[in-house]
């Protein structure tokens, strides 16, 4: 089982939706982060968090440290919002360990 | 402020050869972390430099090295190049090096082994 598990692995919406991409990890953990990567590979970090909930224009992302459970949603989604979206846990220092990425899809 | 910086962007070499990647973090930024990027392994965590010391290592063959100079810039050496290492690297920056620090990615080198 890997470490870091995303679902669903790929999601297709239409403009305007609600998208919710789910991160289950099984370690301890200092920090969660949600990355976004376009094609062409450069990745954008969009949230830090190591409890509660983070908000960022039409992204909102939270974390249950109990549950060991993450969750990224995008709200009012637009194409422009098609990427990969990847969940990471920090632990030890600046080393991350990632999940297997989301795929995105959002239809005009 | 300028982003983190790679070198090259691209690179072609044959199996057995070796490889030199550049990163150049952002002004004020003494972490460096390595990534490598395959479509079947996913992103995995290569190394971590922080004040020109390693600070962390992945699970990769010694064939993969880096190292940190004093103005914080970094570069990772792979020898004995194998078709398998064909992949994304990325690399990112970030001020400290604690359990608290965003990380800054650079646009990545793709290195294509033949």
């Amino acid at each position: 089982k890997n470490e870091v598990e995303q679902s669903p692995q790929n999601l297709t919406a239409q403009e305007g939706e609600f998208i919710t991409i789910n991160c289950s990890y099984s370690v301890g953990i200092s920090a969660l982060h949600w990355l976004q990567q376009h094609p062409g590979g450069g990745i954008v970090s969009l949230f830090m968090l190591s409890s509660g909930k983070k908000k960022h224009g039409r992204l909102i992302a939270t974390i249950n440290i109990q549950e060991k459970h993450s969750s990224l949603h995008i709200t009012a989604s637009h194409p422009r919002d098609s990427a990969v979206y990847i969940c990471a846990v920090g632990a030890a220092g600046n080393k991350l360990t990632f999940g297997g990425g989301t795929r995105v899809l959002v239809k005009p | 402020k300028a982003g983190v910086t790679q070198t090259p962007r691209y690179l072609i070499k044959t199996r057995g050869q070796q490889v030199t990647l550049s990163c150049s973090p952002i002004s004020g930024h003494r972490s460096v972390s390595w990534y490598q990027q395959t479509p079947g392994q996913g992103l995995q965590f290569l190394f971590e430099y922080f004040s020109e010391t390693q600070r962390n290592k992945g699970n990769f063959p010694g064939r993969f090295s880096g190292r940190q100079f004093s103005n914080s810039r970094s570069e990772m050496n792979v020898s004995t190049l194998e078709l398998g290492d064909s992949a994304l690297y990325l690399c990112a920056s970030s001020f400290g090096s604690n359990r608290y620090n965003e990380q800054f990615f650079g646009p990545g080198t793709r290195l294509t082994v033949l």
